[in-house]
């Protein structure tokens, strides 16, 4: 099976913009989380979809969004791009196992 | 609340020893933990899961961990360390009640691994 794969792998953006990060899971995975990797924070859970429905919400602004397709491919958005919000998004699909797999991230950068 | 704790920055060991990662965890119920290893600008990968019965699992690449509920610990443990297993590692934990698949992560540990 293919792996999770995230679309681009890298971005750069000014701030004041916004930008959209998409995400292909595991073929049959119908969970999709998505989290943010900084230095500082380390690694922090944005949200996650199941079924094209948000069945959790980590503690970030109103301006990180997400949606999921019916085919469970999934999408993050962030608008008005801050400087702090540079960081590595990784995605992550779950099966019907226990344990997340994840992509190779997005790397955004904020300008 | 849940929450992870990965008490060393980093752990340096010689190729050949054993070497163990530690972790700690706190979660309502009964816990899921998973061990994960993130290499250079890549994402992270899944070494190993506990779920329910033995507390000594095996995963990939010789890791395994044990859990220890009187301690609250995962500890990641390999009999006889490589080069290659230099890398970032993370201890992750989620509650076995409802409420999704969100995952907790400690900070991560560095394992630096020298000849």
């Amino acid at each position: 099976k293919a792996g999770v794969t995230q679309t681009p792998r890298y971005l750069i953006k000014t701030r004041g913009q916004q930008v959209t990060l998409s995400c292909s899971p595991i073929s049959g995975h119908r969970s999709v989380s998505w989290y943010q990797q900084t230095p500082g924070q380390g690694l922090q859970f944005l949200f996650e979809y199941f079924s094209e429905t948000q069945r959790n919400k980590g503690n970030f602004p109103g301006r990180f969004s997400g949606r999921q397709f019916s085919n469970s491919r999934s999408e993050m958005n962030v608008s008005t791009l801050e400087l702090g919000d540079s960081a590595l998004y990784l995605c992550a699909s779950q099966g019907g196992a226990y344990e997340q797999y994840f992509g190779p991230g997005t790397r955004l950068t904020v300008t | 609340a849940q929450s992870v704790a990965q008490p060393e920055d980093q752990v340096n060991v010689a190729e050949g020893n054993p070497l163990t990662v530690k972790c700690t965890y706190s979660v309502s119920g009964n816990p899921y933990l998973f061990w994960y290893v993130q290499y250079p600008n890549r994402g992270l990968q899944f070494l190993l899961k506990y779920i329910t019965g033995d507390n000594l699992v095996k995963g990939s690449y010789g890791f395994e961990a044990e859990f220890n509920k009187s301690q609250t610990s995962f500890h990641l443990k390999k009999p006889s360390a490589l080069v290659s297993d230099s890398a970032l590692y993370f201890c992750a934990v989620r509650g076995q009640g409802g409420g999704g698949n969100k995952l907790t992560f400690g900070t991560g540990t560095q394992l630096k691994v020298e000849l």
